[in-house]
């Protein structure tokens, strides 16, 4: 069982359309990242949120730490084919960073 | 680029047989960090070393190990090596603790 849940496991869409990836767990993280990964290459840090209910903004990317600090959300205005790629979320637990299984998107033009 | 670099890229060999993967972290962060990301088990924290230490470790199995040098680059070694062993290692490096932590490229460990 994963600590952290992600939901969808697998998302296509069409440029242009909205979407939102959810992380969920019943455990309480001090923090929580987003990470993007491309075939082939390591994941890059997206964002990380400390504070409960603490919202940010990345270009067209909304981050939301939930306000029990159990869960987040990432969503996506106007996607494009360029945010095609796996997206992880990760949790800080105890002294170790635990990772969700991950949200394949993919956006066709 | 991360500033993580990580040798070899990709690497095949048999069961049985013993390999070391090589991770020299981003200039100024003392802690390494190692990952396995395979298709059935995403990716899972291995063990971190701070500074030359021990300081966390995660689902690693009794047949790898792993070190820290003086320079701090990384080694992750792993022994006695099964099919299930196949997948994608990856070496991560923060100033400290967990905060950002930044990846290296991975590698490819194909096991035949």
């Amino acid at each position: 069982t994963q600590l952290l849940e992600q939901s969808p496991q697998f998302l296509s869409i069409q440029e242009g359309e909205n979407l939102t990836v959810y992380c969920n767990s019943s455990s309480v993280f001090s923090s929580l990242q987003w990470y993007r990964q491309e075939p082939g290459e390591g994941p890059v840090l997206l964002v990380t949120v400390v504070t409960g209910g603490e919202v940010k903004k990345l270009k067209r990317l909304t981050f939301q730490f939930g306000d029990a600090r159990k869960d987040s959300s990432l969503h996506i205005t106007a996607a494009q084919p360029g945010d095609t790629g796996l997206y992880l979320c990760a949790g800080e637990y105890g002294n170790k960073l635990v990772f969700g299984a991950g949200t394949i998107l993919r956006v066709k033009s | 680029d991360s500033g993580v670099t990580q040798t070899p890229k990709h690497l095949i060999t048999a069961t049985g047989q013993r390999v070391t993967l090589r991770c020299s972290p981003r200039s100024g962060d003392l802690s390494v960090y190692w990952y396995q990301q395979s298709l059935d088990q995403g990716l899972q924290f291995l063990i971190q070393y701070y500074n030359g230490e021990e300081r966390a470790k995660g689902n690693i199995l009794e047949r790898f190990s792993a070190q820290q040098f003086p320079d701090l680059h990384s080694e992750l070694n792993l022994s006695s090596l099964e099919l299930g062993d196949s997948a994608l290692y990856f070496c991560a490096s923060s100033v400290a603790g967990t905060e950002t932590q930044y990846f290296g490229p991975g590698t490819r460990l194909l096991v035949l």
